[in-house]
This record gives structure tokens, C-alpha cells and sequence, in this order.
């Protein structure tokens, strides 16, 4: 049973707007969560994560927000920009597994 | 650095053959990990170490071997292939247990027929 899930597979914003990107999640065990970026034929690239004991972690145009009453992350990306176009993968920690748990990924599509 | 290498980028195999998939890393991180991507099925993780001489299975271990006999590299080796293997494999490595941020390799395309 997927423990993260993407419900959105793909999402079209037009240049300079706001793009977010959700995320869910099921297991109350998880105790971090990272957001991975990944273009055609190379590797996924971490982005940005943001531990649970916080709410929110900012780095340049991305925003994480955890909130973890909700089970749910999201993912604001502003402005956009077209190298913004890519697949992006939410993750979680879970310490207890040693693992992480990846979503289906978001196709994110930024219109010039 | 490096980063984290694999090889071959790409491969076609026929049912029934057996390869291993290498991968190595430069960064002296404890865990390693092997994942597969399919369509809507995201990245499932088949086999995984946290450190040389220790792994474990993870959701999709079935059809897959793995060892660790040195820190750097992690070779994953399809024992039989099947059709249902034909996927994008991607390695990845992280610090150890106190970092979750895992760095990738580029990826192996693998096609079985």
C-alpha cells in the first residue's frame, strides 16, 4: 500500500506564477520529508526537505509546509520558471525502517 | 567527486539472462540503496545497506541479489530476467542514519524480452 502518494500527476502553470505541488502521506511514523527533483534521463536531485517538528522551511523560490495533523506536505515553487519543468518526487523518512518511502512523482509543466 | 556512478546507462536483455548492475560511490556514506522506477509506480526500493557486509530486502527484493563487500560499491545483480524487470534503476547513497538526503546516480535503463 503506498504510504506517500501524489495524487496529482502532472500540473501546467504559466511563467512567473505560483506553482504547489502536494503531497499525503500515511504513516504518523515519518519523521522528515524531502522533495526530489528529477528531469529526463538523469537521476532524481534533492530540492528540500523540512523536518516534523517544523512547519515550514524556505530556500530561494521553494517553500516546503508540513502539516502534520493533515498528514500533508506541499511544495510552493515562486516564481516559476520554464527549468522549473521536471518530475518532482515527495519523500518520508520513516527512522524506524531505515528507508525512504517515495510518491508517484508531479510532472510540472512551466509555460514561457 | 564523483558522486554516485552506474553502469552500463543502458541494457536489453533476453528472458532467462542473468547481469549485475554496478554502482559506486565516492563520498564514503554508509547507505546504499537500489530503487526502481516504472510508470505511476514511482520509486520502490528493492534492496538496500547501511553499511559493508550488512544488507536487507526492501518492498521489491524478489529476482534481485545484492552484496556489499567494500563502502563504495553496491552491485545489484538480476539472477533470471523476466519481462516485468524491464525498468529505469537508479542507486542511490546517503550519510547514514542521522541524514536522509540520498544522492542518485544517473540511472540504468534495463529492457528484458
Amino acid at each position: 500500500d503506498q504510504q506517500v502518494k501524489q495524487n496529482s500527476p502532472s500540473l501546467s502553470v504559466q511563467e512567473g506564477r505560483i506553482s504547489i505541488l502536494n503531497c499525503d502521506y500515511t504513516n504518523s511514523m515519518f519523521d522528515y520529508f524531502l522533495w526530489y527533483k528529477k528531469y529526463p534521463a538523469e537521476g532524481p536531485t534533492f530540492l528540500i526537505s523540512i523536518s516534523s517538528i517544523k512547519d515550514k522551511n524556505e530556500d530561494g523560490r521553494f517553500t516546503v509546509f508540513l502539516n502534520k495533523s493533515a498528514k500533508h506536505l506541499s511544495l510552493h515553487i515562486v516564481p516559476s520558471q520554464p527549468g522549473d519543468s521536471a518530475v518532482y518526487f515527495c519523500a518520508a523518512g520513516d527512522p524506524g525502517a531505515n528507508n525512504l518511502f517515495f510518491g508517484t512523482g508531479t510532472r510540472l509543466t512551466v509555460i514561457p | 567527486n564523483a558522486g554516485v556512478t552506474q553502469t552500463p546507462k543502458f541494457q536489453v536483455l533476453k528472458t532467462g539472462q542473468s547481469m549485475t548492475l554496478q554502482c559506486a560511490q565516492d563520498m564514503n556514506h554508509e547507505y546504499m540503496s537500489w530503487y526502481r522506477q516504472d510508470p505511476g509506480m514511482g520509486l520502490r526500493l528493492i534492496h538496500y545497506s547501511v553499511g559493508a557486509g550488512i544488507t536487507d530486502q526492501g518492498e521489491v527484493p524478489n529476482g534481485y541479489n545484492v552484496s556489499r563487500s567494500t563502502t563504495e560499491d553496491f552491485p545489484l545483480r538480476l539472477l533470471s530476467a523476466a519481462p516485468s524487470q524491464t525498468s529505469v534503476y537508479f542507486c542511490a547513497s546517503r550519510q547514514g542514519h542521522s541524514s536522509y538526503e540520498q544522492y542518485f546516480g544517473p540511472g540504468t535503463r534495463l529492457t528484458v524480452t
